[in-house]
């Protein structure tokens, strides 16, 4: 497995409390992305990062924050939690664009009560 | 904008039994194809891509721009093909990659 470490693994937090969730990579690639994962919905992009500091919205950013200080970690971060974004979180990372091999993290299972 | 659709929520099939799981896209440039694979407690992981043609686990996809199609097949059907697969298309250089809804594959002994 690439070396991709999401904290925590699971979390539960009460509406309108902020939420960060950490992806720390190993592998010095330079893309970085933050999906969730529903049922019905597959996967869909929150945000995504392709070098330290340069970061752009995905699909379903509204209500979601990402930062990223340092090649290796990307955080996202849920300003003030709903229970919409109940749901299981996956980073993943790649060495190039999109269209190369994506590795992914174990996902962060978040409930929103 | 691009958009993967994958029309069926669940298939089951019989032990031995052919394996064909669909995908469409929409995409008005060159698409980048892929199906990714989540097996019982582990991570998503790439099965395969179109660009590199290969078969993976006796699996194989074929892209057909003109119905614009990707799915995926497998003749003979095995317990430990059982899993969630995910269609997947991104666009040449581009840094998005959107993925269907998934199937969950279910193989019955």
């Amino acid at each position: 497995d690439a070396g991709i470490t999401q904290s925590p693994r699971h979390k539960v937090t009460e509406t309108g409390t902020p939420v960060t969730l950490r992806c720390h990579q190993t592998e010095n690639h330079r893309y970085m992305y933050w999906y969730r994962q529903d049922p019905g919905h597959g996967l869909r992009l929150i945000h995504y990062s392709y070098g330290v500091k340069d970061t752009d919205k995905g699909e379903v950013s509204d209500g979601y924050s990402v930062s990223r200080s340092k090649t290796e970690d990307f955080l996202l971060t849920l300003e003030s939690a709903t229970s919409s974004q109940t749901s299981v979180y996956f980073c993943a990372i790649s060495e190039e664009t999109g269209n190369e091999k994506l590795f992914f993290g174990s996902g962060t299972q978040l409930s929103v009560l | 904008a691009q958009r993967v659709t994958q029309p069926e929520k669940l298939l089951s099939v019989f032990k031995g039994a052919p394996v064909e799981l669909k995908c469409n896209y929409s995409y008005s440039g060159s698409p980048e194809l892929f199906w990714y694979v989540q097996y019982s407690r582990q991570r998503l992981q790439l099965l395969l891509r179109h660009i590199s043609r290969e078969s993976i686990k006796g699996f194989t996809a074929d892209l057909n721009k003109g119905e614009t199609s990707f799915h995926l097949k497998k003749p003979f059907a095995q317990e430990e093909d059982s899993a969630m697969y995910y269609c997947a298309l991104s666009g040449l250089g581009y840094q998005k990659v959107t993925f269907g809804t998934g199937t969950k594959l279910q193989v019955i002994p």
